[in-house]
């Protein structure tokens, strides 16, 4: 089947402009989690989502929201851009039920100038 | 969150078993020991988990030991293409999928 599909894969934007990235999860899995990786912070945790509504959020700015729709797929927006938001994002999603096995999509690289 | 310690690097030789050391002297009980990979630009692998026993599936081998206090992921073929950077997390169900990845350990497998 399928696995996570994320769009766009690369992306540059300038400073101050806003991005949504889109991720669609593997079919009957309602999770849907972001990261962020960077060479310098490594991976961290952004949000989950699971049936439409944020469960837990990470430590990062408002800029950084998302939402989940019916059919679980997902968007992240970053609004008012900086130059450290340049990064790879990457969805995960996983099956119903507390599990850490997440399945990763290829991720969304955004250059930020 | 249990907070895990990886070797920065590892060389292993092709064919060769590759054994990723993994230190989690902080893991709680209720907390399982997952085992990620990623290789070069792709997102992040799920390899294996466990909580108390040891476990394996067709790609590895998990040793945790009677403590908990640390595990050894057990690659038992080392090909080329498992060359990435290996990360071993400490997971609670109770953290809704909220992964915490550290620095993880650089395999290179050489030739």
């Amino acid at each position: 089947k399928a696995g996570v599909t994320q769009t766009p894969r690369y992306l540059i934007k300038t400073r101050g402009q806003q991005v949504t990235l889109s991720c669609s999860p593997i079919s009957g899995h309602r999770s849907v989690s972001w990261y962020q990786q960077t060479p310098g912070q490594g991976l961290q945790f952004l949000f989950e989502y699971f049936s439409e509504t944020q469960r837990n959020k990470g430590n990062f700015p408002g800029r950084f929201s998302g939402r989940q729709f019916s059919n679980s797929r997902s968007e992240m927006n970053v609004s008012t851009l900086e130059l450290g938001d340049s990064a790879l994002y990457l969805c995960a999603s996983r099956r119903a039920g507390d599990t850490g096995e997440l399945f990763f999509g290829e991720g969304s690289r955004l250059t930020v100038l | 969150d249990a907070k895990t310690t990886q070797p920065t690097s590892m060389d292993c030789a092709e064919g060769r078993a590759a054994n990723l050391p993994c230190n989690h002297s902080t893991i709680s009980g209720n907390e399982y020991v997952y085992w990620y990979r990623q290789i070069h630009s792709q997102g992040p692998q799920y390899i294996i988990h466990g909580l108390k026993n040891n476990e394996t599936n067709e790609m590895a081998s998990l040793i945790i030991t009677e403590d908990r206090k640390s595990s050894t992921l057990i690659l038992p073929h080392a090909t080329l293409r498992d060359t990435a950077v290996y990360y071993c997390i400490g997971f609670y169900s109770g953290n809704t999928g909220k992964l915490i990845f550290g620095q993880g350990t650089t395999l290179q497998v050489k030739p």
